[in-house]
C-alpha cells in the first residue's frame, strides 16, 4: 500500500542535543510538510517541499530545519532543541496544485525533550 | 490573517444519535474543504473533502457545505462509541496548495 511513513514513532532527547526525524512516502507526491502539532492545538505548518523548492514560514524558528535529498524523503533537524520543541511532529505529502490539495499524514513521531 | 475556527468542545452525544460539527471560515475565496478525524495521540486522517456547495454523503458521514455563510459542517449518523476522537476542519484557500487548520473539535460518544 502507498504511504507515508515516520522514524522514529517516539524520539526521546535531551535539552539542546540535536535530533533528526525522517519521512519516507511511496506516494509520489509532489509536495512533502512538517507540522508541529502541541496537545488540543491545530497543526502549525513549519516548512515545506514542492519537489526540490523550499518554503519556510515566517515564524518558524530557526532552530528547525529541513532537508528533502529526493522525492521520496524529507528530513526534519532540531539542531537545539528545547523544552518548548516537545511536540507531535507529523509529515503529511499531497500532489499539489489546483484541486491536489489533499494531505496525507505519517502515523507522526512524538518527540519528548528532558 | 486567513482563520479556520471550530468549537473545541468536547461535544458529547449519545450513541446512535446524530453529531454536527462546525467550521466557519474567514477567507471569501476559499475552494476546498476537508474533514480530518483525528485519534489522541495518533496523526490526522482524511474523513471527507467538498468542494461545491451543499451536501456530500459517505456512509454515515455527510459533509454540508454553505460559501455563502462561510460554513462547512460534518454529520455523523448512527454515532458510535469509536467516533470519538477530535475532528479538524482544513480549508484550501486556492491561492496556493496549503491548508489552513482548524484546532479540532472533541468529540466524546457516549454508550
Amino acid at each position: 500500500d502507498a504511504m507515508v511513513i515516520q522514524n522514529p514513532r517516539y524520539q526521546v532527547t535531551q535539552f539542546g542535543k540535536p535530533v533528526t526525524l525522517s519521512c519516507s512516502q511511496t506516494l509520489n507526491h509532489n509536495v512533502m510538510y512538517w507540522y508541529q502539532q502541541k496537545s488540543s492545538q491545530a497543526p502549525k505548518l513549519l516548512f515545506h517541499y514542492y519537489d526540490k523548492d523550499f518554503n519556510n514560514e515566517a515564524d518558524t524558528p530557526d532552530n528547525f530545519q529541513s532537508r528533502r535529498p529526493n522525492t521520496s524523503f524529507c528530513f526534519l533537524d532540531i539542531r537545539s532543541p528545547g523544552l518548548g520543541d516537545a511536540a507531535m511532529y507529523l509529515c503529511a505529502t499531497s500532489r499539489g496544485g489546483a484541486g491536489q490539495e489533499t494531505q496525507y499524514f505519517g502515523p507522526g513521531t512524538r518527540l519528548l525533550v528532558l | 490573517q486567513k482563520e479556520v475556527e471550530q468549537n473545541s468542545g468536547p461535544l458529547s452525544v449519545p450513541e446512535g444519535a446524530i453529531a454536527s460539527l462546525n467550521c466557519t471560515y474567514s477567507d471569501r475565496g476559499s475552494q476546498s474543504f476537508f474533514w480530518y478525524r483525528q485519534y489522541s495521540g495518533k496523526s490526522p486522517e482524511l474523513i471527507m473533502s467538498i468542494y461545491s456547495n451543499g451536501d456530500k454523503e459517505d456512509g454515515r458521514f455527510t459533509a454540508q457545505l454553505n460559501k455563502a455563510s462561510q460554513y462547512v459542517s460534518l454529520l455523523i449518523r448512527d454515532s458510535q462509541p469509536s467516533d470519538s476522537a477530535t475532528y479538524l476542519c482544513a480549508v484550501n484557500t486556492n491561492s496556493n496548495y496549503q491548508l489552513i487548520w482548524g484546532a479540532g473539535t472533541k468529540l466524546i460518544i457516549k454508550p
